[in-house]
């Protein structure tokens, strides 16, 4: 099956320091992969689309400085949060798009907290 | 903003009852995904529904789908301590960028 890696699965910074969470499908070439946010008790939110090979499209309200996307390969996204402060803590997950019988797959996200 | 709306909210049951949630949605879709989510931890794909089928099953899972109330309901049956997790649904349209909308999800906890 259809298999998304996303690593690191948690991890602490200190508040002004940059974070990266890569994301790899890892039997599928994903033409697109989406990132989440999730806060405490809520529902996932969309944060952005990263297209391979182009610039990512942000959704609104989300900042495309502090939040920057690559999508360098069809096998692997990175997010990087930049000068992370601590209202940044929360679960991030991935997901890459592949036609076909198994739609999106996401990650096992990761959990972020910002000191 | 959410796309999908789940209810109930919130559903408590007894070991062995049945748990109905519902997701309702507001685009055309080409399927329709359920996923579980235990507290703090990633989520689990449960089933996938396309927008051609009416209905699926999978163990104790019964997913049904009516694309003219643009709803979709996800049954557990039997229900064990072990299924208390969030439960949530995720509209996949293709024609939309592929953006898959996620419902607020249904907390679910099962008291053995």
């Amino acid at each position: 099956g259809a298999v998304v890696s996303q690593h690191p699965s948690w991890v602490i910074c200190k508040s002004g320091t940059s974070v990266k969470i890569e994301c790899r499908s890892l039997d599928f070439q994903a033409t697109t992969m989406f990132w989440y946010r999730q806060f405490p008790k809520q529902s996932l939110m969309l944060m952005a689309t990263s297209n391979e090979g182009s610039k990512a499209t942000y959704e609104q309200g989300v900042e495309k400085d502090k939040f920057l996307i690559n999508h360098a390969s069809l096998t692997l996204s990175t997010l990087t949060v930049t000068s992370a402060h601590p209202e940044d803590s929360s679960f991030y997950i991935c997901s890459a798009f592949a036609r076909g019988a198994y739609g999106y797959t996401f990650g096992s996200g990761t959990r972020l907290t910002v000191v | 903003s959410q796309q999908g709306e789940e209810d109930p909210q919130a559903l408590s049951i007894q070991e062995g009852e049945n748990a109905t949630m519902n997701c309702s949605y507001k685009t055309s879709i080409n399927n329709l995904q359920w996923y579980r989510q235990n507290s703090g931890r990633g989520l689990v794909h449960l089933i996938l529904i396309r927008s051609n089928e009416r209905e699926k099953h999978s163990g104790r899972l019964r997913v049904t789908l009516d694309t003219s109330k643009k709803s979709s309901s996800l049954l557990i049956t039997a229900s064990r301590a072990a299924d208390t997790a969030s439960y949530f649904c995720a509209s996949a349209d293709y024609t939309n960028a592929g953006k898959s909308t996620f419902g607020d999800g249904t907390t679910l906890t099962v008291k053995p």
